[in-house]
């Protein structure tokens, strides 16, 4: 079946500083990615995503690539703001399918 | 506003004692989900509702209902609860379209079975 690992956090950083958030996938087929982000108290957002190989999702300076010969989709952002400290999920689509499947979550907690 | 909207946000139940959790969206999408959420395992789906009257089992169904009349609505029912569906709920909703479409999700419902 589908499957989704993401990185062990917690994760703690001090502002300015490089992140990365690593995540691997099992999927059949070609599935679409995405990084969703969960503000404290809030319901999921979309925060980015990756349709096909090769593609670079962007937004609020994240970025992540969709490697498929690694099946990986890393989060990455060049200076983290202490706004940025949420939890953070990979996900998939399978290529047939409509169905969600999550990553365990990454808490990153970033300080002034 | 475009939003997806749970009630209640919290709740306190004791073993056995029915409950709904509902679920609301006013962006006219075909696709609404249940998902529960518990430490170290992220997001698991619970039931899906393609449109009104189609409703299938996702990952975790057991011990849950759900009923989809409505296109805007798509409540959540626990029969009979159990201290092992303590967790935070998650609805959700997209359009019926691609599927790498948006999902929206609700703000939450924190539920403590005693």
């Amino acid at each position: 079946g589908n499957s989704v690992t993401q990185m062990e956090g917690p994760v703690t950083l001090s502002e300015e500083a490089f992140l990365t958030i690593n995540c691997t996938y099992t999927a059949t087929g070609y599935p679409s990615l995405f990084w969703y982000v969960q503000y404290p108290g809030e319901g999921l957002q979309l925060l980015l995503k990756a349709t096909k190989a090769d593609d670079k999702g962007s937004n609020k300076g994240f970025e992540a690539t969709y490697r498929k010969e690694t099946t990986s989709f890393h989060l990455e952002k060049g200076s983290v703001q202490v706004s940025d400290s949420a939890v953070y999920f990979c996900a998939l689509t399978p290529s047939s399918g409509s169905r969600l499947t999550f990553g365990e979550g990454t808490q990153l907690t970033v300080n002034p | 506003e475009a939003q997806v909207t749970q009630n209640p946000r919290y709740l306190i139940t004791v073993t056995g004692k029915k409950l709904t959790v509902t679920c609301s969206q006013n962006m006219n999408h075909e696709y609404m989900s249940w998902y529960r959420q518990d430490p170290g395992l992220g997001l698991r789906q619970i039931y899906y509702s393609m449109n009104v009257e189609v409703t299938d089992k996702g990952d975790v169904p057991e011990g849950y209902k759900v009923s989809r009349k409505e296109k805007r609505n798509f409540p959540l029912i626990l029969e009979s609860p159990s201290p092992n569906q303590t967790s935070l709920y998650f609805c959700a909703s997209r359009r019926s379209g691609p599927l790498t479409d948006t999902q929206y999700f609700g703000p939450g419902t924190r539920l403590t079975v005693l």
